[in-house]
């Protein structure tokens, strides 16, 4: 069986500090990594993927996310946040089988102030 | 990737009534789509997976009679939520799944319908 975890519920950083979100992953294959952003009332887009190419994956907004297989990890970063990064965000693990879906974590609210 | 669209994006019902909520890729042949529901500050959690010309599966919890799938063509599959009551009241996303190239493994999200039960 898989399985996320999100440390933190809630992280809050100021206007150009480092945003560092943390995920860690139980897979018995390896894993399928995935991190979403979701703005109230829309639906998921997704940030970035990990597909066992390489370990450095760069997305979209200026994120960025390692996998760690000794450390089961796969944090987000971004070196500068800015106020339009406010919003929730999930990691989400799958195992790669077709027709099976994604596992989510519980998601972190990120906190971005001036 | 591929664009989802979900139809109605809010709606209103009263307790008993039933909704049917539309899940529609428009670009892109899903043989599998996902159905998943959000309660306030909380995560995903799959509801069923939806499979195009069979019976969808369901996860353990989730009351199959209550929650109607129907995936009747690879772009569209339907979420009707029967005799819906307060507590159903959840914002319902739908998702498909890339099979192959660039996109595989990938899901793709609808925007997500918001239903409110009285």
């Amino acid at each position: 069986a898989q399985s996320v975890t999100q440390l933190g519920s809630h992280v809050s950083v100021s206007e150009g500090a480092l945003v560092l979100l943390r995920c860690n992953y139980s897979s018995s294959v390896p894993p399928y990594l995935f991190w979403y952003v979701q703005y109230p009332n829309q639906g998921l887009q997704l940030l970035l993927k990990y597909t066992s190419a390489a370990t450095l994956v760069k997305g979209i907004n200026g994120f960025e996310a390692e996998f760690k297989k000794s450390e089961t990890s796969f944090h987000l970063t971004k070196p500068s946040a800015h106020m339009s990064d406010a919003a929730e965000y999930f990691c989400a693990v799958s195992d790669g089988q077709a027709g099976t879906a994604l596992i989510f974590g519980k998601g972190t609210t990120l906190s971005v102030s001036s | 990737g591929a664009v989802v669209s979900q139809h109605p994006s809010w709606v209103i019902c009263k307790s008993g009534t039933s909704v049917k909520i539309e899940c529609r890729s428009l670009d892109f042949q899903a043989t599998t789509m996902f159905w998943y529901r959000q309660f306030p500050k909380q995560s995903l959690m799959l509801m069923a997976t939806s499979n195009e010309g069979s019976k969808a599966t369901y996860e353990q919890g989730v009351e199959k009679d209550k929650f109607l799938i129907n995936h009747a063509s690879l772009t569209l599959s339907t979420l009707t939520v029967t005799s819906a009551h307060p507590e159903d009241s959840s914002f319902y996303i739908c998702s498909l799944r890339g099979l192959a190239g660039e996109t595989y493994n990938e899901q793709f999200f609808g925007p997500g319908t918001r239903l409110t039960v009285l």
